[in-house]
């Protein structure tokens, strides 16, 4: 099993909504990231979580607010966002980088995310 | 800092022709890999080929062939026998040793005439 999953991958919400994204890999990685992707732009990354702790948060504004539950799954939780916020998000994993490097991330499909 | 360009906002190539993507970067670190991915409509972000910045060969999968010149921090991507799905977003990436994050490229779009 190479694949990262997320749900959904659509999403519509208002800006006093509460909505959360979700990622899940069953392939032992112990980094997880998400990726914020604006159209026709590269994706910008938001925060790691290395070994189920949140070891980079990109300055990224607290109505976004990320989970990792356990090793398989990471959560984005999602509140009073604006309209800007609507974007592609992305989930990806990779092994410890620490010991495997030039190790290559896996991504998921992404939550196509539109904030009304 | 770590920087990644693709000077090529969009490519154009006929099936079955060959074409190759640019990339530079710039990196103080003597540890890093570089990789292409390739984004299509369907959003899912592949791995299209790796390369470790130790190694002098060029790294090859299939049709896809790197040349890369570690002094010119140039990282070419070649695609040989163009088919229809290679038509994706391009992004040259950027990877250190010992850290998370990846720097991308601003991607270039390919698209594979018939």
């Amino acid at each position: 099993d190479t694949e990262v999953t997320q749900t959904p991958k659509h999403l519509v919400m208002g800006m006093t909504n509460k909505k959360s994204l979700k990622c899940e890999q069953h392939m032992g990685h112990r980094a997880m990231y998400w990726y914020k992707q604006k159209a026709k732009k590269p994706p910008e990354l938001m925060f790691v979580y290395s070994y189920e702790k949140l070891s980079i948060n990109e300055s990224v504004p607290s109505r976004f607010s990320p989970e990792c539950p356990n090793s398989s799954l990471l959560n984005l939780h999602l509140h009073a966002l604006q309209p800007e916020d609507s974007a592609l998000y992305l989930c990806a994993s990779t092994q410890d980088l620490y010991r495997r490097r030039g190790t290559e991330a896996f991504f998921g499909q992404g939550t196509r995310l539109t904030v009304v | 800092a770590q920087t990644v360009t693709q000077s090529q906002p969009e490519m154009s190539v006929q099936e079955a022709e060959t074409v190759t993507l640019s990339c530079t970067y710039d990196t103080s670190e003597s540890d890093y890999y570089l990789f292409w991915y390739k984004q299509p409509p369907s959003r899912q972000m592949i791995l299209v080929i790796r390369q470790e910045a130790y190694k002098q060969q060029n790294a090859t999968e299939n049709r896809f062939s790197v040349n890369f010149q570690k002094a010119a921090k140039s990282f070419s991507l070649k695609i040989s026998d163009s088919q229809l799905g290679d038509a994706a977003m391009y992004f040259c990436v950027l990877g250190q040793g010992g850290s998370e994050k990846l720097v991308f490229g601003q991607g270039t779009k390919l698209t594979v005439n018939p």
